[in-house]
């Protein structure tokens, strides 16, 4: 149980388009779901914390309107890199707390290797 | 917000011995503490967790301690195999946090040589 995937793997896009990465929790419901990135030999930076039907909170130093988060529903949240630029080439991680967990424990899906050329 | 320290940033032991990855917390409040082994490429994985109402927890060849009073926790890792060099990540939890935010360490990369 508690499995999170991660759509796409990995992407390769050109500079100035955008590029969407899909998490979803597979057999349970996440109200909450996070969104990581990570650098080479670094630790996971939180960028936001999404709840299923409201607006997502991002991290002081993150552009909301550049990572556009959505969270439609109790199994989908979607990370949108806008206008995407060499700079933004990371390694994209989401995870996913259950819903009514007495602890915070989080499940991570596989990443998402994102290459802005 | 909390702040979780993490040490030593790189670890090398022969196989066999064992392995100790030491983090601190600045928040009383905190009541999760998750381990986490990354490999090259891959996602986190939790190894082991302790919630603040247990001092030690142990699993097979892992465990790690919680001392709440000095606001640290430890991973321990005896019989080091060379399938367990990864980076290690400890993380921290705020009781009562409805989102659920973890707090993570600066990671540890072990390597076991053979």
């Amino acid at each position: 149980g508690a499995v999170v995937s991660q759509h796409p793997s990995w992407v390769i896009c050109k500079s100035g388009t955008s590029v969407k990465i899909e998490c979803r929790s597979l057999d349970f419901q996440a109200t909450t779901m996070f969104w990581y990135r990570q650098f080479p030999k670094q630790s996971l930076m939180l960028m936001a914390t999404s709840n299923e039907g409201s607006k997502a909170t991002y991290e002081q130093g993150v552009e909301k309107d550049k990572f556009l988060i959505n969270h439609a529903s109790l199994t989908l949240s979607t990370l949108t890199v806008t206008s995407a630029h060499p700079e933004d080439s990371s390694f994209y991680i989401c995870s996913a707390r259950a819903t009514g967990g007495s602890y915070n424990e989080q499940f991570f899906g596989p990443g998402t290797r994102l290459t802005v050329l | 917000g909390e702040n979780v320290e993490q040490h030593p940033s790189t670890l090398s032991v022969q196989e066999g011995d064992s392995a100790v990855i030491k983090c601190t917390y600045s928040d009383s409040a905190s009541n999760y503490f998750p381990w986490y082994k990354q490999e090259l490429g891959k996602r986190p994985q939790l190894i082991i967790d302790i919630r603040s109402n247990v001092g030690e927890k142990k699993d097979q060849r892992i465990a790690v301690t919680l001392n709440k009073t000095a606001k640290h926790f430890s991973l321990h890792i005896t019989e080091t195999q060379p399938e367990d060099s990864a980076v290690y990540f400890c993380a921290a939890s705020l009781r009562g946090s409805t989102l659920g935010r973890l707090y993570f360490g600066r990671g540890t990369q072990l390597t076991v040589w053979p």
